[in-house]
């Protein structure tokens, strides 16, 4: 059974300064892996799909790596702003679920 | 990226009384659907999963009689949830997959409280 770990669970930064938000996961036959955001009470919005033969997708001031033989995957969120806080959160397919992780709350503190 | 809404966004609604959501996908056509439920700061969870014109496959835990989903377009699947009760208080989420596509995309929710 696959499980999604998310690393931290919270933080909190001054805006401006660029962080990491780490996910692994156990089994390492994946189809792809996303990167999405969810502000309170609402929907998720896609930020990241990586595909399993790929390293790594850039997005504007979002980077995100896998390292699909470790089971490691990053997102990196370069010069933070305010409008950056929300739950971000890793999700891993298999190609017939995706499986989530239990999310990093952000903060960015203006 | 693909436009999917649902409706209604909340509800309110008494224990006893059941509850339908729906999840449209407005831009392609959704083979298989998803549905999952999210407790407060808790991560989603598949509750079942449907194909287009078949039966629903429920994940375990989840009771097939009291979340009741019908999947008989590819642009429409409802969530009923019959005879609601506080526990069934959670954020409903659809996911429609479109067959061929590589990346999953989500409603908006559905906020539900149950008295």
């Amino acid at each position: 059974k696959q499980e999604v770990t998310q690393i931290p669970a919270a933080l909190s930064v001054p805006e401006g300064e660029n962080l990491v938000l780490n996910c692994s996961f156990t089994d390492s036959a994946i189809y792809n892996l996303q990167w999405f955001r969810q502000d309170p009470g609402k929907g998720l919005t896609s930020l990241l799909l990586i595909q399993s033969s790929q390293r790594e997708q850039t997005s504007g001031r979002l980077n995100a790596s896998l390292d699909k033989s470790s089971g490691r995957s990053t997102l990196y969120i370069a010069a933070s702003q305010p409008g950056d806080s929300a739950t971000y959160l890793c999700a891993v397919s298999t190609g017939s679920r995706l499986t989530f992780g239990e999310g990093t709350q952000l903060t960015v503190n203006p | 990226g693909a436009v999917v809404s649902q409706h209604p966004s909340r509800v309110i609604c008494k224990s006893g009384t059941s509850v339908k959501i729906e999840c449209r996908s407005l831009d392609f056509q959704a083979t298989t659907m998803f549905w999952y439920r999210q407790f407060p700061k808790q991560s989603l969870m598949l509750m079942a999963t449907s194909n287009e014109g078949s039966k629903a496959t429920y994940e375990q835990g989840v009771e097939k009689d009291k979340f009741l989903i019908n999947h008989a377009s590819l642009t429409l699947s409802t969530l009923t949830v019959t005879s609601a009760h506080p526990e069934d208080s959670s954020f409903y989420i659809c996911s429609p997959f479109e067959r061929g596509n590589n990346e999953q995309f989500f409603g908006p929710g559905t906020r539900l409280t149950v008295l």
